[in-house]
């Protein structure tokens, strides 16, 4: 099984659209999670930390069922601007990132 | 807003040479890393370093890697002899104090480009 899991989408949706990612991993002793997002050939931009069983942030919602070790990204209300891949990252010991290869999404006007 | 720093933007350079990029931190973080990206792949953790010593490395940080932090304020990631496969995108991030210990922040990163 590898470490981190996502769908790779491409998601296309449009503009207003309800958009849900999920991520699975497979290190139960991780504590902490965290949601980037990176834009083409830029470099990942912290999006959301999920310590608890979520997190919600405007038009953001993170989820985390670590019975079933998956996190999840709600976006509501899609924007153009939202479109960009959006990476799972769990922490592994000594605080590195472990990522996913990411979700890409795309919205369209 | 504190932000991550990285020079050069990009770095070009012959297979066998020894390439140095550079990091600034947030300025009262504790915690610094490398990460790599090949184009097309995942993010991959390289190193990380607390106190002064590296905290972790992963597989791909081998002899040829080294890391340092030679004054209060820069980072360093030294390759020493290049391969084509380093060719790839590097990323510092930075995370610390407080309550948001574990919130890593990367900067604009360097595209190392071996030929």
């Amino acid at each position: 099984r590898k470490e981190v899991e996502q769908d790779p989408g491409p998601f296309n949706v449009p503009e207003g659209a309800t958009v849900a990612f999920n991520c699975t991993y497979s290190n139960s002793a991780s504590q902490s999670f965290f949601w980037y997002r990176q834009d083409c050939r830029k470099e990942p931009k912290l999006l959301m930390s999920v310590y608890s069983s979520g997190n919600e942030d405007g038009r953001f919602t993170a989820q985390l069922n670590r019975a079933s070790q998956y996190i999840s990204l709600l976006i509501r209300d899609s924007k153009l601007s939202d479109s960009a891949t959006y990476l799972c990252a769990p922490q592994g010991a000594t605080n590195k990132l472990i990522f996913g290869t990411g979700t890409l999404l795309a919205v369209q006007p | 807003e504190p932000e991550v720093t990285q020079t050069p933007s990009h770095q070009v350079t012959q297979m066998g040479q020894e390439v140095i990029l550079r990091c600034v931190p947030i300025s009262n973080h504790l915690y610094f890393y490398w990460y790599r990206q090949i184009l097309g792949q995942k993010v991959e953790f390289l190193v990380s370093f607390y106190n002064n010593e590296i905290s972790e490395k992963s597989e791909i940080f081998d002899d040829q890697f080294s890391v340092e932090r030679p004054d209060g304020s820069n980072f360093t990631l030294k390759i020493r002899s290049t391969k084509l496969e380093d060719s790839a995108m590097y990323f510092c991030a930075s995370s610390g104090p407080g309550e948001r210990l574990y919130e890593q922040y990367f900067g604009p990163g360097t595209r190392l480009t071996v030929t």
